[in-house]
């Protein structure tokens, strides 16, 4: 069956400098979540998409942008990297926003920003 | 926001042995998962249980929604049940899950 899929899978930056990070939803699926994971410690919410709206917001960085398209994949902009920035993203999708809905993970990007 | 806390933090079993897994969670929820994220950090879901038991193969898991809580058993373990097992819950009106702060797994020969 297929899955979410993430591009790329690993990416290294320098302070300063932008990322794209890209998000394929499972076929179907009209949402999209992204979370950024640091070493260590349990995944963060970021951002949310449902029909190319955005659905929720956590604590995503002004330095960070995202947006769902007309195809339903998704992209997260990074800018201005920071060190601290360096971790495991994470994007899930799901068939609707309901409560009673699963969330499907993909593989994840692993960022590091040097 | 919903506090989730996962007990034990770490654990340390030998090939073969079972263990239970708790989270434990501030709200009332109306989605629950569990995830393991194995070493290389892929998150796997292992069960979608807002409430009730549900089996497959040496996994169970249970969750007791008015007393908010969920169990994770797992039997016979082996090397490959090594990782971090999370669960991750949504409450309300949120449509995010809100990860647990994960129990820490290693399965010894």
């Amino acid at each position: 069956a297929a899955g979410v899929i993430q591009s790329p899978r690993h990416l290294i930056k320098e302070k300063r400098e932008t990322a794209t990070l890209k998000c394929y939803p499972i076929p179907r699926h009209d949402t999209v979540y992204w979370y950024q994971q640091g070493p260590g410690q349990d995944p963060q919410f970021l951002i949310s998409f449902y029909e190319k709206m955005q659905s929720d917001k956590g604590s995503i960085p002004d330095r960070f942008s995202a947006q769902q398209f007309s195809d339903y994949h998704s992209e997260l902009n990074m800018s201005s990297l920071e060190l601290g920035d360096s971790a495991l993203y994470f994007c899930a999708s799901s068939l609707g926003l309901s409560r009673g809905v699963m969330a499907f993970f993909g593989q994840g990007t692993r960022l590091t920003v040097v | 926001g919903i506090q989730v806390e996962q007990s034990p933090p770490d654990l340390i079993l030998q090939e073969g042995a079972n263990s239970t897994l708790r989270c434990n969670f501030s709200d009332s929820v109306n989605n629950l998962q569990w995830f393991h994220q194995n070493p290389w950090g892929q998150l796997i879901n292992l069960f979608y249980i807002p409430s009730g038991t549900k089996q497959n193969g040496r996994l169970s898991a249970t969750t007791v929604a008015t007393e908010r809580y969920s169990l994770l058993y797992i039997s016979s373990s082996q090397t490959t049940d090594s990782g971090v097992y999370f669960c991750a819950v949504k409450t309300g009106t949120a449509s995010k899950l809100t990860f647990g702060t994960g129990t820490r797994l290693q399965v010894t020969l």
